[in-house]
């Protein structure tokens, strides 16, 4: 079985600042992990996903994260805030099969 | 390549109505899973298809239905539509099983 726990279901930051969301996750297997980002009344974009290898993940539109075992932990990050990343990110994790089993969800909000 | 394709994207039905809904995958896909999103309850897993054959399924009562046709298109089928059915309903399509999901626009049902 697997779960995610995503702190926090809003983040401000300015334009230009630091963007972390939080993840962490539990896995009775070797995870896969990933984040979606998700814009008004649309579907879920793939930001980035952590399968096997590097810990350290780059995604779309200049999102990374890393994947830390101990921590149970994969932060997403971004090292300056755009206002078009204003969305609702999700994390999630999939065990022996396809299925995703998603956060809550955080929603960015971005100030100028 | 086309992605995921949902139809329709709207729906309106009123309480003990069916429905269903359709999922296109993208072209070569033979995995197709479904999740329903409510405000409430966040992203939640329905069901999964493999080569026409249902390979995992969610803690969703038997009102929900699906199934997979040889060319990978898939259906959801909803009977007896509760008010708490209305959702945003997603497609996904991966190549293979455990392979990153795709996701489509999804379909908003709102019962009445």
């Amino acid at each position: 079985a697997q779960s995610v726990t995503q702190l926090g279901s809003h983040v401000s930051v300015s334009e230009g600042a630091l963007v972390l969301l939080r993840c962490n996750y539990s896995s009775s297997v070797p995870p896969y992990l990933f984040w979606y980002v998700q814009y008004p009344n649309q579907g879920l974009q793939l930001l980035l996903k952590y399968t096997t290898g590097a810990t350290l993940v780059k995604g779309i539109n200049g999102f990374e994260a890393e994947f830390k075992k101990s921590e149970t932990s994969f932060h997403l990050t971004k090292p300056s805030a755009h206002m078009s990343d204003a969305a609702e990110y999700f994390c999630a994790v999939s065990g022996g099969y396809s299925t995703l089993t998603f956060g809550k969800g955080t929603m960015l909000l971005v100030s100028p | 390549k086309a992605g995921v394709t949902q139809t329709p994207r709207y729906l309106i039905k009123t309480r003990g109505q069916q429905v269903t809904l359709s999922c296109s995958p993208i072209s070569g896909h033979r995995s197709v899973s479904w999740y329903q999103q409510t405000p409430g309850q966040g992203l939640q897993f329905l069901f999964e298809y493999f080569s026409e054959t249902q390979r995992n399924k969610g803690n969703f009562p038997g009102r929900f239905s699906g199934r997979q046709f040889s060319n990978s298109r898939s259906e959801m089928n909803v009977s007896t539509l509760e008010l708490g059915d209305s959702a945003l309903y997603l497609c996904a399509s991966s190549l293979e099983i455990r392979e990153t999901q795709y996701f489509g626009p999804g379909t908003r049902l709102l019962v009445l």
